[in-house]
């Protein structure tokens, strides 16, 4: 069964630090992964997106790194602002079907 | 540019009742989706289109049924409401065909089975 596991769950940072949120799946056959950013009440926007041959991608301040041989993935969120304040969603596509499965998300709150 | 638009945004309803939410997007898009989202849980498929006149089982389709007359809109019927159901409802749409890139959410309708 294709599975996508975020952690952690949720956490807390002050404003200015640094965080990185993890993503693990069992995909198969693997087409592409992405990261979405949900604000509350809102729907989900996406961030990046990268496929098989892809080893990080950069958005502002998001940069996403996948490791397709170990099947993980990263989002590092630099310098953190109070507008990061989100549930951040990973979300892996299977070749076949292009399939989406979505993982429960990280919900992160930012701190003055 | 509107992108995804879904109405209503909130709706309260009693066991036993119907109602259809809707779903537009100005995109020309093919494909579009129906998810549902709970507390801690991922985003899981209703159902989906692959283009008008078309329409698919998902993940979770049990209670609810869709239509697609129009390329532009995509309809989410609950014929007999039931508490189970109450939850976040986004619709999603995308190109379709060979593209694999983006889906473009709209912003959500609330819906409580009391």
């Amino acid at each position: 069964k294709n599975q996508v596991e975020q952690s952690p769950q949720s956490l807390i940072i002050l404003e200015g630090k640094n965080c990185t949120l993890q993503c693990n799946y069992t995909v198969s056959p693997f087409s592409n992964l992405r990261w979405y950013k949900q604000d509350t009440g809102r729907g989900p926007v996406s961030l990046t997106i990268m496929t098989f041959s892809e080893n990080t991608k950069s958005n502002g301040r998001y940069t996403a790194t996948l490791d397709a041989d170990t099947k993980q993935s990263s989002l590092h969120i630099t310098a953190s602002q109070l507008s990061d304040s989100a549930s951040y969603i990973c979300v892996v596509s299977a070749a076949a079907g292009n399939k989406l499965t979505f993982g429960g998300g990280t919900r992160v709150l930012v701190k003055p | 540019n509107a992108g995804v638009t879904q109405t209503p945004k909130f709706r309260v309803l009693k066991t036993g009742q119907s109602m259809t939410l809707l779903c537009a997007q100005d995109m020309n898009h093919e494909y579009m989706y129906w998810y549902r989202q709970d507390p801690g849980m991922g985003l899981r498929l209703i159902h989906y289109s692959v283009g008008e006149g078309t329409t698919a089982k998902g993940e979770v389709p049990d209670g609810y049924n869709v239509s697609r007359l129009k390329k532009q809109n995509f309809l989410l019927g609950l014929e007999s409401a039931a508490p189970s159901q109450t939850s976040v409802y986004f619709c999603a749409s995308e190109p379709g065909g060979s593209y694999t890139g983006e889906l473009f959410f709209g912003e959500g309708s609330r819906l409580t089975v009391l």
